[in-house]
């Protein structure tokens, strides 16, 4: 089907590599981000969130790291595998809290993995 | 299994007729929403519900109507007024509206109009 990941920025790493996936926000208030990993053709899937009074947070094989001084948020994959080979998105809350606040996502980034 | 089903995968109409998209999620979530995805984009916020009988335009609501009779459900129609209809249409849902909670997303319909 068509790919998502049409037209995008691609980031080409070698299986078994680590891999680091950044995004740059908008919005010096947003106070929490999330990653989301969308392989081709179906929804995306929850990765890893974090909040503004972390700065960083691990899970299985991924880090996020949140520096809120220049506005940038990263993904971190340790040992890049050929499952990983998707596009991810960024997605910060603007504004924070609030009953009418919602997610905004940033354009993705593909990641190709090398076998 | 809980989750959040999306139907049909692939959906195709003619030009000037409008077409419902099907959402329906067992989560017991509050909120629920509709994006559209082109190539090379990221997800444009359609409409979102916060709650039953409730329902606010996101950043592209023209050409597009929701109804929210139901907990579960949140269909969207593509009224023939969208006037660039084909793309992928993924619904989601949260515990609330408020942006501090994750969205579960379905698997996403891809609509083609010609």
């Amino acid at each position: 089907g068509e790919s998502v990941g049409l037209h995008l920025p691609t980031l080409s790493v070698q299986e078994g590599d680590n891999s680091i996936i950044n995004c740059a926000y908008s919005n010096s208030a947003s106070d929490y981000f999330i990653w989301y990993k969308q392989e081709s053709g179906k929804g995306p899937q929850f990765i890893i969130d974090i909040r503004s009074n972390m700065d960083k947070r691990q899970g299985q094989r991924v880090t996020v790291l949140l520096n809120k001084t220049v506005k940038h948020l990263s993904l971190q994959i340790a040992a890049t595998q050929p499952g990983d080979s998707a596009v991810y998105f960024c997605a910060e809350t603007s504004p924070p809290g609030g009953a009418n606040s919602k997610l905004t996502f940033g354009k993705g980034i593909t990641l190709s993995v090398r076998p | 299994d809980g989750g959040i089903t999306q139907s049909p995968k692939y959906l195709f109409r003619k030009e000037g007729q409008n077409v419902t998209l099907s959402c329906e999620q067992n989560l017991n979530h509050d909120a629920m929403y509709w994006y559209r995805q082109d190539p090379g984009q990221g997800l444009r916020l359609i409409y979102y519900s916060q709650i039953v009988n409730d329902f606010q335009k996101g950043d592209i609501a023209e050409g597009y109507s929701v109804s929210r009779e139901k907990k579960e459900s949140f269909p969207l129609t593509v009224t023939s007024a969208q006037k660039n209809p084909t793309a992928f249409y993924l619904c989601a849902s949260s515990i609330g509206v408020s942006g501090a909670y994750e969205q579960y997303f379905g698997p996403g319909t891809r609509l083609t109009v010609t």
